[in-house]
């Protein structure tokens, strides 16, 4: 078991460039959430999804930002026009199929990818 | 009103000493409780889970928590150096969907 797959680790754009992140969720989950953490800074919520479907999208700026988790391949977090305000370290977790159990809802990260706008 | 709370610290404990991690929750409809170490330049990594009032013990680390106060704690027996990291305290909420939202930790500092 591979764990929680994030790449590239670390991703190097300038100002008004495109960056995309991709995580590939552990064996058996179906449950991919994104956060995001600045420097000295707790992890922020960004959005959470199931295949194919985006549960809860509350923590993701209205602009700029978007996330998918396709029936096929990874979770992508793509974030348009960068600007330096957006270096961070984005973090991807995954859990198993949402159920009765509370260890359902543990959450197992990944390494995170690291984003520097420059 | 964050809705979950932590002291950011850094709080330093000499070795041996028993650490004592601290977090206050705001939903009251929130069932699942963790604790993650995160070392410095690191991915956060569970240590403990929580659900029902009470104490929940896993070797050096106990988890505490009290629903009608709000509150969850971490302690660490026997701290050593190499607890030295950020402690978050997490929190899924009484809400429809499943995410976990965190506090912004708390530095633990162990001293040899």
């Amino acid at each position: 078991n591979a764990g929680v797959m994030q790449n590239p680790r670390h991703l190097v754009r300038r100002r008004g460039q495109e960056a995309r992140l991709r995580c590939s969720p552990m064996k058996g989950h179906s449950h991919v959430y994104w956060y995001r953490q600045l420097p000295e800074e707790g992890l922020k919520f960004m959005v959470y999804l199931q295949k194919e479907n985006i549960i809860d999208e509350s923590g993701m700026p209205k602009e700029r930002f978007s996330a998918e988790f396709p029936k096929e391949g990874p979770s992508i977090l793509r974030i348009q026009q960068v600007v330096r305000g957006d270096s961070a370290a984005y973090f991807c977790a995954s859990s198993p199929l949402l159920g009765g159990e509370a260890g359902a809802n543990v959450l197992t990260f990944g390494a995170g990818s690291r984003l520097t706008v420059l | 009103q964050k809705e979950v709370e932590q002291n950011s610290g850094p709080l330093s404990v000499p070795e041996g000493a028993i650490a004592s991690l601290n977090c206050t929750y705001s939903d009251r409809g929130s069932q699942s409780f963790f604790w993650y170490r995160q070392y410095s330049g690191k991915s956060p990594e569970l240590i403990m889970s929580i659900y029902s009032n009470g104490d929940k013990e896993d070797g050096r680390f106990t988890a505490q928590l009290n629903k009608a106060s709000q509150y969850v704690s971490l302690l660490i027996r026997d701290s050593q150096p190499s607890d030295s990291a950020t402690y978050l305290c997490a929190v899924i909420g009484g809400g429809a969907t499943n995410k976990l939202i965190f506090g912004t930790g708390t530095l633990l500092a162990v001293q040899p």
